[in-house]
């Protein structure tokens, strides 16, 4: 069964503080790893694709990695408006289905 | 990026009836859908996939009497919560995929249910 694990839980940073979050993850033969924002009240916005160890994507202050198990998502200066819950999500090969992990709900203060 | 709409957005209704949220794909054409299921500070967790011309596949748990899902054209799948009860109250957001090499899903904004 594919198996999602994102850390930490909640993240609070003072504005233009650098930080990362992390998707552990498990499955059975990766098509592809996503990263989605969410705010409140909202669906998901997408935000990146990754599909193979290595790769990386970048986007404004945020950017993100792959690799065997892992994915970072990098935010770099961070602004009160990146204030959200990161989702991470993968999909195996051969299925359509996302498996979603908890989420990081980041708060950046002024 | 795809741009996938939700109505309503928000509804309200009494314990017994039913109540139907549609999802469209705008700008493409979306041979499957997805429906998901959001509690308060957790992570969504996908109902069923919907299928256009046939039978939606339910996630385990998922009642398909219950929950009934029909994605009648390329650009609209419909869900529609019968005899709802209070404990079907949550956060409904519907995704589609848009046709192509690549394999993100797109989301609309979610639909806000509250069986009182």
């Amino acid at each position: 069964e594919d198996q999602v694990t994102q850390s930490p839980e909640a993240l609070r940073l003072q504005e233009g503080e650098s930080s990362s979050l992390n998707c552990s993850y498990t499955v059975s033969g990766l098509r592809g790893l996503f990263w989605y924002r969410q705010d409140p009240g909202k669906g998901p916005e997408f935000l990146f694709t990754l599909y193979s160890a290595g790769e990386e994507k970048e986007k404004e202050r945020l950017k993100a990695t792959l690799t065997k198990k892992e994915s970072f998502l990098h935010i770099t200066a961070p602004k009160p408006e990146d204030s959200a819950t990161y989702l991470c999500a993968v999909q195996a090969r051969g299925g359509n289905k996302l498996t979603f992990g908890g989420g990081t709900r980041v708060l950046v203060k002024p | 990026g795809a741009v996938v709409s939700q109505h309503p957005s928000w509804v309200i209704c009494k314990s017994g009836t039913s109540v139907k949220i549609e999802c469209r794909s705008l700008d493409f054409q979306a041979t499957t859908m997805f429906w998901y299921r959001q509690f308060p500070k957790q992570s969504l967790m996908l109902m069923a996939t919907s299928n256009e011309g046939s039978k939606a596949t339910y996630e385990q748990g998922v009642e398909k009497d219950k929950f009934l899902i029909n994605h009648a054209s390329l650009t609209l799948s419909t869900l529609t919560v019968t005899s709802a009860h209070p404990e079907d109250s949550s956060f409904y957001i519907c995704s589609a995929r848009e046709p192509g090499t690549s394999y993100e899903q797109y989301f609309g904004p979610g639909t806000r249910l509250t069986v009182t």
